[in-house]
């Protein structure tokens, strides 16, 4: 168990619908951050939050948005959403965000299908 | 932008034996971290090992062990005295150490690896 929770740990949907995945990191860790694995794609960096702020940037599309919140809890919210958005979407946490080596601990993912 | 090759897709080792995963990347900058990742049929994402370009040592964990090679842009692995718990998809990652590019963690295709006992 890494002590980073994601809920829930699974959801299907029908295209065009909204959904939100939630994340809580470890404790202590300060920042958070999303990927996407799908067989298409692979395993690809979202979006990385570091308490409360957006810290970097990857492929995430604009149909997805995040946020961290004062408790250092994650969301990320999918809307409109596509057949090709099926996938396994992991959290992750660290408790720092900077050059020196933080440690990522992966949570165990949300399997997202969606119909 | 940095990228990362797996170009082993599947692997298979006996028991016992030994075998090396394969990992190239490509990246200008000269301060990084690389990453081997372990990801089992429970498909959670578990460290192995990693490896600071900075330091000229190879990294050692246990029956785990890298062969980085900065200059030729390679970073393997070997698994020694395999074991059935090994069996997993490995993914190579490579972190920047610049400060403007995050945190993130950019991953290989993956090696999916297969111990036969």
């Amino acid at each position: 168990d890494s002590g980073v929770t994601q809920t829930p740990k699974h959801l299907i949907t029908a295209t065009g619908q909204r959904v939100t995945l939630r994340c809580s990191p470890r404790s202590g860790d300060l920042s958070v951050y999303w990927y996407q694995q799908s067989l298409d794609q692979g395993l690809q960096f979202l979006i990385q939050y570091y308490n409360g702020e957006e810290r970097a940037k990857g492929n995430i599309l604009e149909r997805f948005s995040a946020q961290q919140f004062p408790d250092l809890h994650s969301e990320l919210n999918l809307s409109s959403l596509e057949l090709g958005d099926s996938a396994l979407y992991f959290c992750a946490s660290s408790v720092g965000a900077g050059v020196d080596y933080n440690e990522q601990f992966f949570g165990p993912g949300t399997r997202l299908t969606v119909l | 932008a940095q990228t990362v090759t797996q170009s082993q897709p599947e692997m298979s080792v006996q028991e016992a034996e030994t075998v090396t995963l394969s990992c190239t990347y490509d990246t200008s900058e000269s301060d990084y971290y690389l990453f081997w990742y372990k990801q089992p049929p429970s498909r959670q994402m578990i460290l192995v090992i990693r490896q600071e370009a900075y330091k000229q040592q190879n990294a050692t964990e246990n029956r785990f062990s890298v062969n980085f090679q900065k200059a030729a842009k390679s970073f393997s692995l070997k698994i020694s005295d395999s074991q059935l718990g090994d069996a997993a998809m490995y993914f190579c990652a490579y972190r920047s150490a610049w400060e403007t590019s995050g945190s993130r963690l950019t991953f290989g295709e993956g090696t999916q690896l297969t111990v036969n006992p």
